[in-house]
C-alpha cells in the first residue's frame, strides 16, 4: 500500500542553523505534500505545502522541495529559533481519494539557545 | 478561523467498555477524519467521512466505527474498549473533494483504557 517515510526521526540543531527533514512517498500519483507543525501538546497545524506543479515553495524561514522523479520532498527551515521545537508531520495525498494523505512518522527537532 | 472542537482532553475508561468521541467543526466543512497518533507511527487514520452518513474506512479501522448524523459532528466509536487502544486520537476536518486544502485539527483526546 501507500506509504511515506520520514527522516531523521530526530534532529538537534544550534539555535540559527537550519534544519533539514526529508520524506519519500510510494505513490506516484501524489500531487499534494503539507507539512505540519505540532507543539508539545498542542494540535498540528499546517505550516506549509506544496503541489505537484511546483517544485519549490518558501514562506520567510520555510521552505520545502519537490523532486517528483524520485519521489523525495523537502523541509528546510533557516535561522532556527527555539520556537522552532516541535515534532514535523510530512504527508502525501493518495490517488484512491481526493481528500485523503498519509502522514509520516513524524521529526523531533530540538533547537539548542 | 476554523474550529476544532473534541469533547476531551483527558479520558479515562475500563476494559469492555463502550466509549465515544465527539468531534465538531463549525466551518461547513464536508470532509471529517478520526485519526489515532502513537510514539513513532505519526497519525493513522481510523476512518474518514465525506458527508453526513457516509464514511470510509481507513487504514486501522478494527475496534472502531463512526457515525455522522449532522456535517458538524463526527463521532467515534470504540464498541468495546481494549487497553490496546490507549493513545492519543485526533478529529480533523477539511475542505470538499477536489479542493486540496489542508486539514484542520482539534487539540485531541488523551484515551487511557485500564
Amino acid at each position: 500500500g501507500e506509504n511515506v517515510e520520514q527522516h531523521p526521526s530526530t534532529l538537534s540543531v544550534q539555535e540559527g542553523d537550519s534544519a533539514v527533514i526529508k520524506c519519500t512517498y510510494s505513490d506516484s500519483a501524489s500531487n499534494y505534500f503539507p507539512w505540519y507543525k505540532q507543539e508539545l501538546g498542542k494540535r498540528p497545524q499546517l505550516i506549509i505545502d506544496i503541489r505537484s506543479n511546483v517544485g519549490e515553495k518558501k514562506d520567510q524561514r520555510i521552505a520545502v522541495t519537490l523532486n517528483k522523479t524520485a519521489k523525495h520532498f523537502s523541509l528546510h527551515i533557516t535561522e532556527t529559533q527555539p520556537e522552532d521545537s516541535a515534532v514535523y508531520f510530512c504527508a502525501a495525498s493518495i490517488k484512491t481519494s481526493y481528500d485523503k494523505v498519509i502522514f509520516g512518522p513524524g521529526t523531533s527537532l530540538s533547537v539548542i539557545p | 478561523d476554523v474550529k476544532v472542537t473534541q469533547s476531551s482532553r483527558y479520558l479515562v475508561k475500563r476494559t469492555g467498555e463502550k466509549v465515544f468521541l465527539e468531534c465538531v467543526q463549525d466551518m461547513d466543512h464536508e470532509n471529517m477524519f478520526w485519526y489515532r497518533q502513537d510514539p513513532g507511527l505519526g497519525l493513522r487514520l481510523i476512518y474518514f467521512s465525506y458527508d453526513v452518513k457516509m464514511k470510509e474506512k481507513g487504514d486501522i479501522p478494527e475496534g472502531y466505527s463512526v457515525s455522522r448524523e449532522k456535517k458538524e459532528r463526527f463521532s467515534l466509536i470504540l464498541e468495546s474498549a481494549s487497553t490496546n487502544q490507549t493513545s492519543m486520537y485526533l478529529c480533523a476536518s477539511s475542505l470538499p473533494r477536489g479542493v486540496r486544502q489542508p486539514q484542520h485539527f482539534g487539540d485531541g483526546t488523551r484515551l487511557s483504557i485500564l
